[in-house]
């Protein structure tokens, strides 16, 4: 139990272009999910937290016009990266916890973005 | 000053030897704690979690907190080169938007 996808696995484009990132909890419903960025060798930096059904908060410094956050349904949120340039290439991983359960944090296998 | 402090490594150790990861934090708020493990392009995946202070053991794996001294750790007995992965600690306040915090990360090999 407890499984998490995210699609694409990878994905490149070119500069300027949106990329749509998704996030499901396969066996559980979550009614938060949240973003994650890591960049080669560094750890995983919040992006943002996203709860079903309402806007999501981001972290100080993260633009939330470019990476805009939907969370419509308890199993699915999606990560679009708009306006995409190099700097914006990292992995983005996203990770969902259970309704009812505070910490427990299950992670999908993320998803590797490279803007040419 | 970071939150979480960890050793990026990298740390490499025979087969068999006893492996200790280490993080220190500041914040005396944090309650819950984690060690998630993170093979090279894919997800963390959760290994030990812990609340408080004290110790929690599953299998090879010994996770501590020691919140006096505002450190944790994970030991691995009897190492295997499938463990050779990067270690990641967490960990998170009992109230409030409960993110995570997330250390460096430790890269470890198992020699065979």
């Amino acid at each position: 139990g407890a499984v998490v996808s995210q699609h694409p696995s990878w994905v490149i484009c070119k500069s300027g272009t949106s990329v749509k990132i998704e996030c499901r909890s396969l066996d559980f419903q979550a009614t938060t999910m949240f973003w994650y960025r890591q960049f080669p060798k560094q750890s995983l930096m919040l992006m943002a937290t996203s709860n079903e059904g309402s806007k999501a908060t981001y972290e100080q410094g993260v633009e939330k016009d470019k990476f805009l956050i939907n969370h419509a349904s308890l199993t699915l949120s999606t990560l679009t990266v708009t306006s995409a340039h190099p700097e914006d290439s990292s992995f983005y991983i996203c990770s969902a916890r259970r309704t009812n359960s505070y910490n427990e944090q299950f992670f999908g296998p993320g998803t590797r973005l490279t803007v040419l | 000053q970071k939150e979480v402090e960890q050793d990026p490594g990298p740390l490499s150790v025979p087969e068999g030897a006893i492996v200790s990861l280490n993080c220190t934090y500041s914040n005396s708020a944090f309650q819950y704690f984690m060690w998630y493990r993170q093979y090279s392009r894919k997800g963390p995946e959760l290994l030990m979690y812990t609340y408080s202070s004290g110790n929690k053991e599953d299998g090879r794996f010994t996770a501590q907190v020691d919140k006096s001294s505002k450190y944790i750790s994970l030991f691995i007995r009897d190492s295997q080169p499938s463990d050779s992965a990067t270690y990641l600690c967490a960990m998170s306040l009992i109230q409030g938007a409960q993110k995570l915090v997330f250390g460096q990360g430790t890269r470890l090999t198992i020699n065979p």
